[in-house]
């Protein structure tokens, strides 16, 4: 079975700052690995995705993830944070075979905050 | 564009009530699925659709039941409500099951069981 860990529950950031988002992800198989983010009171939308091939992806809104398959880590960072980029942000993980094919797995979420 | 629409948005219940949520996708997407999120836990599987006609549990699925209506369609009912089932309800679609294509999500259920 794959597993998500998200390492804490909240970041705090200053505007114009580095976010780093970390994510951790166990997985009998390789994974296909997402980003997912969530403005209060809607629904999550995808923000990027790694499924083969480069392992830096770009997403929306000017975040990139990286995949360390060695790390087992698929962090998400955004060079400079904007105030709307304060959200909540899910790391999920979905196996490309075995026993949880075609279930998505999501970590217990970062909620992130920007200030002036 | 309305993608995946879910029905209510709120809803209050009393312990031991039933109710169905509602859930329609308009993207032609053969996979369904129903999850809920509670704080701090991220969003867990209840049950899933890999294509029309099927229909499997997920990790929480105790308290629900699902129809597969048909393509666009999927419920999740509740047949008697209890506090630990106060939550937010999300349906989600994907085009195929297994893809990497990721999920799309509607807007979600506020669901409060008093």
């Amino acid at each position: 079975a794959q597993s998500v860990t998200q390492l804490g529950s909240h970041v705090s950031v200053s505007e114009g700052a580095l976010v780093l988002l970390r994510c951790n992800y166990s997985s009998s198989v390789p994974p296909y690995l997402f980003w997912y983010v969530q403005y209060p009171n809607q629904g999550l939308q995808l923000l990027l995705k790694y499924t083969t091939g480069a392992t830096l992806v770009k997403g929306i809104n000017g975040f990139e993830a990286e995949f360390k398959k060695s790390e087992t880590s698929f962090h998400l960072t955004k060079p400079s944070a904007h105030m709307s980029d304060a959200a909540e942000y899910f790391c999920a993980v979905s196996p490309s075979g075995g026993t949880s094919y075609g279930k998505l797995t999501f970590g217990q979420g970062t909620i992130l905050t920007v200030h002036p | 564009n309305a993608g995946v629409t879910q029905t209510p948005k709120f809803q209050v219940l009393k312990t031991g009530q039933s109710m169905t949520l509602q859930c329609a996708q308009d993207m032609n997407h053969n996979s369904m699925y129903w999850y809920r999120q509670d704080p701090g836990m991220g969003l867990r599987l209840i049950y899933y659709s890999a294509s029309e006609g099927t229909t499997d549990k997920g990790e929480v699925p105790n308290g629900y039941n699902v129809s597969r209506l048909n393509k666009r369609e999927f419920s999740l009912r509740l047949e008697s409500a209890a506090p630990s089932q106060t939550s937010v309800y999300f349906c989600a679609s994907s085009p195929l099951f297994g893809g990497s294509s990721g999920y799309t999500f509607g807007s979600g259920t506020r669901l409060t069981v008093v």
